[in-house]
């Protein structure tokens, strides 16, 4: 599986966009750009996750560069609930079915009231 | 619809013990699939299971062990503890575990092996 490199921490104010990097240089066309998060005391929780388009939902938006070797999570208006890790993982489409995950060891976001 | 329930919640072993950890994924779900979670190897993937039938295994000992029942309920195994057993295990389902499916996570079962 190819690697993610991610900052190990970084800080926020609240309400204020937050934008979390994510570097996969060795990403092979058929690899999927995932991202999870872990609150405190929780099970990690699905966020997005994108091939080569740009991605919105509700929660968050997907930047993937026009070479698909970094992409950007972006929370538009951090709130105290944002504080977490963060977890960008590459996911093979062509491997066949499977629901493993290969975590790093992510971002740690810490938003300041 | 409920979400994946994991039990029990906290457990406390000696070593030399073994214990069984229960996951039941979200109804209609058929993959499932276990983690550890420990401070200094951080989120590692033990082995996965879809319609009772181990799909892909992690680099861990003999000692964990799995097993997935009809209902799609799993349960993992972990033999002759040790003290770095000790970890935060987490299942996750999902609808049929796809690369591209969402994985719906537990609260996780903490055991702590003394």
């Amino acid at each position: 599986d190819a690697k993610t490199t991610q900052p190990n921490s970084m800080e926020s104010n609240e309400e204020e966009p937050v934008h979390l990097p994510c570097n996969h240089s060795t990403i092979s066309g058929t690899d999927y750009i995932h991202w999870y998060r872990q609150l405190p005391s929780q099970g990690p929780e699905y966020v997005i996750h994108g091939l080569t388009s740009n991605v919105n939902n509700r929660m968050a938006s997907l930047a993937i560069a026009e070479d698909r070797k970094s992409s950007t999570l972006i929370l538009h208006r951090a709130t105290l609930r944002d504080a977490a890790v963060y977890y960008c993982i590459l996911r093979d489409g062509k491997s066949g079915n499977t629901g493993k995950l290969i975590f790093g060891q992510g971002t740690t976001l810490q938003v300041k009231p | 619809k409920a979400g994946v329930t994991q039990t029990p919640r906290y457990l406390i072993k000696t070593r030399g013990q073994q214990v069984t950890l229960s996951c039941s994924p979200i109804s209609g779900h058929r993959s499932v699939s276990w983690y550890q979670q420990t401070p200094g190897q951080g989120l590692q993937f033990l082995f996965e299971y879809f319609s009772e039938t181990q799909r892909n295994k992690g680099n861990f000992p003999g000692r964990f062990s799995g097993r997935q029942f009809s209902n799609s309920r799993s349960e993992m195994n972990v033999s002759t503890l040790e003290l770095g057993d000790s970890a935060l295990y987490l299942c996750a389902s999902s609808l049929v575990g796809t690369s591209i499916s969402e994985q719906f996570f537990g609260p996780g079962t903490r055991l702590t092996v003394l």
